[in-house]
């Protein structure tokens, strides 16, 4: 069973248009997060969610739109894309709690033509 | 404010060699975690430990090994006779007061060459 699903793994499309990618997780978690790494490797949190509530944004565009339907699910809707919002975008969960490591989505790489 | 510093950007080694990946962390919070995890080629974040504040014990694990320092703030990795299959960027993290996020480092490349 998998425990934090992504989909889809590859999103190509052209810069200006709107997608969105689905994550979802299987674990009872109450947390679930939203991780961009771009071609450096860098990993850095763009937002978290606890049980269906925002609770970090971290000074990401306008243009990207988490939501949480439930506490099993946190899609990422991204408007007019950009070249620069290239990059595999990971969904995280966990249990929320400072102590907890985070279980990682297989990472949706995103190419924006 | 949280800060977690890898050093190393890559790193290569043979195979068999013994390599020591360094974690440096800045924090202000009294009680805090730390992690590493693992991202190979496939691409996927693995967990690999979690330490807390309170703990300073070592810990091994297999050819796995941590070292946590407090008095110098580091959070150090040691693979022993390193293989072919511990190629991979090792992320180190850091959970403070502010629950449920997590700071990552910039993350080292580690190259095992058979």
């Amino acid at each position: 069973d998998t425990a934090v699903s992504q989909t889809p793994k590859y999103l190509v499309t052209q810069m200006g248009n709107d997608k969105s990618i689905k994550c979802e997780q299987n674990l009872g978690h109450d947390t679930m997060y939203w991780y961009k790494q771009d071609s450096k490797k860098f990993l850095k949190i763009m937002f978290s969610y606890n049980n269906k509530e925002l609770i970090i944004n971290e000074t990401v565009p306008n243009r990207f739109s988490p939501k949480s339907p439930d506490k099993a699910h946190l899609n990422l809707h991204i408007n007019s894309l950009e070249l620069g919002d290239s990059a595999v975008y990971f969904c995280a969960s966990g249990r929320g709690e400072r102590d907890n490591e985070q279980f990682f989505g297989p990472g949706t790489r995103l190419t924006v033509l | 404010a949280q800060k977690v510093t890898q050093a190393q950007t890559e790193i290569s080694v043979v195979e068999k060699e013994d390599v020591t990946l360094d974690c440096v962390y800045e924090t202000r919070d009294t009680t805090y975690y730390l992690f590493w995890y693992k991202q190979p080629p496939s691409g996927e974040l693995v967990f690999l430990i979690r330490r807390n504040s309170f703990d300073e014990q070592n810990e091994i694990s297999g050819r796995y090994s941590w070292n946590f320092q407090k008095s110098t703030s580091s959070f150090n990795f040691t693979i022993t006779a390193s293989q072919v299959v511990d190629s991979a960027v090792y992320f180190c993290a850091l959970s403070g007061t502010n629950a449920g996020k997590s700071t990552f480092g910039d993350g080292t490349t580690l190259t095992v060459k058979p």
